[in-house]
């Protein structure tokens, strides 16, 4: 299996403040790399897609870079409805993984 | 709109079987694989396994082979995941999910079913 190592495991920020997250495969996944937020009792919803493409609708204070092994998603100006767990997926394997997740706190 | 509906929770009991469904709606259900995903309590994501409905092909996480059963009658449009004996360690909200494009390349999950959360007790 891939590994896929989310950085941190949570944080605290403030409104406005920018965020990054970092996320490592332990292989190389070319582009291959998604971004989900998930809040409580709802389910992952899909943030971005093949590294940096952000998903419609998704506001475009969400950016993500990277390629090969090395992600981040970046929050330029966290706003309160960002406050949530995000996880990053690699489906370059016939088994996708996830990272074990950041969760953004006030 | 696509749509996955799946069913209500389960409270049930060690060595019990259980049976969770996910209906699809606002697209061919026959042309698109179907994904599931655990989340055990305060935990993360974990990619179970897939199915198509088309013709019942499977591809199960190594983690999960032989623990789970992946199921799908085209006729309601539905997935199902199947234990046939619970253990402590199922208790989870499991969700299905369905990916942007058909094939069995297609891996990408921009679907997700509302979740189902299974408890199991002694």
């Amino acid at each position: 299996d891939i590994q896929m190592t989310q950085s941190p495991s949570a944080l605290s920020a403030s409104v406005g403040d920018r965020v990054t997250i970092t996320c490592r495969a332990s292989q190389g996944i070319s582009h291959w790399l998604a971004w989900f937020q998930q809040k409580p009792g709802k389910a992952p919803k899909l943030l971005i897609q093949q590294a940096s493409i952000l998903e419609s609708g998704v506001p475009s204070r969400f950016s993500g870079s990277g390629s090969g092994a090395e992600f981040s998603l970046i929050i330029s100006s966290l706003q309160p409805d960002d406050f949530a767990t995000y996880y990053c997926q690699q489906y370059f394997d016939n088994f996708p993984t996830f990272g074990g997740g950041t969760k953004v706190e006030i | 709109e696509v749509q996955l509906v799946q069913s209500g929770a389960e409270v049930k009991k060690l060595g019990e079987s259980l049976r969770i469904s996910c209906q699809g709606s606002g697209y061919s259900f026959t042309s698109y694989w179907i994904t599931w995903v655990r989340q055990m309590p305060g935990k993360g994501l974990e990619w179970m396994g897939k199915i198509d409905p088309s013709d019942s092909s499977t591809n199960y996480s190594p983690s999960f082979q032989g623990q789970v059963t992946f199921s799908t009658d085209k006729s309601t449009a539905t997935a199902y995941l199947h234990w046939s004996s619970l253990k402590a360690s199922d208790t989870a909200i499991y969700y299905c999910a369905r990916p942007d494009c058909s094939g069995d390349g297609c891996k990408l999950l921009p679907h997700w079913g509302q979740g189902t959360l299974v408890t199991v007790s002694s």
